[in-house]
């Protein structure tokens, strides 16, 4: 079945730094969307990307969508304290089905 | 607005004993959603439901997880007879229709099977 892994596993940053997580899918993504979750916390729904090469901002927060629909990224610009948690990716699929990826857990040092 | 809401929050059985979740979604919310999560892992769909009819129950293990939503408004997952590997946070998630691309997720029942 479909498979959706991110790397890093685990990042762990100093605060003011950049950091990015990777998501890649085994077959091409319907649309991607991501998830941040605190620990502790609940998965919340951050943006959805549809269309090839889609790139989205909000804020310190950048999001692409690759070419072929087979990977996407986060990037978060001057980290933050308050970043800290587990950033998902997950497939939308034509359902709405989410299939979640592997997940990339961030830490941040003030 | 009111959030998903999910109880209990925390529940400790032992192998083989009977469990049940309870979710409320989202007033207006016509998609609802179970999840398994497991330690240190992403979420895994167990069952979607659109109203009252199941649109996908690929992944519930049928032989011992059921999941009811007779009335297309709150839902109930169970666990009959619990396993060890069952150990897990059970979240449910509502959308306002399968469409709609943002679900939102209640704040799950932590599971623990000793």
């Amino acid at each position: 079945g479909q498979q959706v892994m991110q790397i890093p596993q685990y990042q762990h940053v100093q605060e003011g730094e950049d950091f990015t997580t990777y998501c890649n899918s085994s077959t091409t993504l319907s649309n991607i969307q991501w998830y941040k979750q605190r620990p502790g916390g609940h998965p919340v729904f951050l943006i959805q990307l549809v269309k090839s090469g889609e790139v989205k901002k909000q804020k310190r927060l950048t999001f692409q969508f690759g070419e072929a629909k087979k990977n996407s990224s986060l990037h978060i610009t001057a980290t933050q304290t308050t970043d800290v948690g587990t950033y998902f990716c997950a497939d939308g699929g034509a359902t709405n089905k989410l299939i979640f990826g592997t997940g990339t857990l961030l830490a941040v040092q003030p | 607005e009111a959030g998903v809401a999910q109880s209990p929050r925390y529940k400790i059985i032992e192998k083989r004993q009977s469990v049940a979740f309870w979710c409320n979604p989202i007033s207006g919310h016509a998609t609802l959603y179970w999840y398994q999560q497991i330690l240190g892992q992403g979420p895994k769909l167990l069952i979607q439901f659109q109203n009252n009819g199941v649109v996908d129950d690929s992944q519930l293990p049928k032989d011992r997880f059921s999941a009811e939503r007779l009335k297309g408004v709150d839902s109930t997952l169970k666990i009959q007879p619990a396993k060890l590997e069952d150990s897990a946070v059970y979240l449910c998630a509502s959308s306002l229709r399968p469409s709609s691309h943002t679900q939102y997720f209640g704040p799950g029942t932590r599971l623990t099977v000793l």
